[in-house]
């Protein structure tokens, strides 16, 4: 089990550019989630995978804000034209199946946007 | 929609004693599940403990216990013994387990757990 792993682990942009997060979960675990968390808050979900197929996306989450998970493995996290209020931490979160099951989650990446 | 609130937005304790963080939910569905996570300075969420809304007794994990009030709709994680590592925040969370349930959890925002030696 090598745990959930986040890449990158920050990344500063400037305002308008689009950026690309990549998540790979724990190798058995189908299910996937994305979060944004700022500072002084929990995390908000954003959307969520089980094996490829994205089951549910955040009302909150703005169309410029896109997510995959081809053949069930890694998941990537795009945010086209950021801009100021997208800087947070992404966290990534992988799970079995089964209500009891806890989320393991990777340790973010921290976007900036200058 | 299911809401979760955690009231203290920092506690402190003295290492060795023991600390109560509070949790109240609200959710009309009878079949849920409550989890506590840590995070530590260094940002990666971890896993403490989890309650079942049918569970009988209250949950155990080492020095984490989870005093669970149905009734109340309060599940509030005990630490026994505070250690100097325990320092973090803490988020309680909650599911829905019931069929059709999408297993998304909604967190709380959060209490600051401030160990002094």
């Amino acid at each position: 089990d090598t745990g959930v792993s986040q890449n990158p682990r920050h990344k500063i942009t400037k305002r308008g550019q689009n950026v690309t997060f990549r998540c790979d979960p724990i190798s058995e675990h189908n299910r996937l989630y994305w979060y944004r968390q700022t500072l002084g808050q929990g995390p908000e979900f954003l959307t969520y995978f089980q094996n490829e197929a994205q089951l549910e996306k955040s009302r909150l989450l703005s169309d410029r804000f896109s997510a995959e998970r081809p053949k069930g493995s890694f998941s990537t996290l795009e945010i086209q034209r950021t801009e100021q209020g997208d800087s947070a931490m992404y966290l990534c979160a992988s799970s079995t199946r089964g209500s009891n099951q806890p989320q393991h989650f990777g340790d973010g990446t921290r976007l900036s946007i200058l | 929609a299911q809401k979760i609130t955690q009231t203290q937005p920092g506690m402190f304790v003295q290492e060795k004693e023991a600390v109560t963080l509070d949790c109240t939910y609200d959710t009309s569905d009878q079949s849920y599940g409550l989890f506590w996570y840590k995070q530590p300075s260094s940002g990666e969420m971890i896993f403490l403990i989890y309650q079942g809304s049918y569970d009988e007794q209250n949950a155990t994990e080492g020095r984490y216990s989870l005093n669970f009030q149905k009734a109340r709709k309060s599940a509030n994680l005990v630490i026994s013994a505070s250690q100097l590592g325990d320092s973090a925040m803490y988020f309680c969370a909650m599911i829905l387990i019931a069929s059709g349930g999408s297993y998304i959890p909604t967190f709380g925002r959060g209490t600051s757990l401030i160990v002094h030696p």
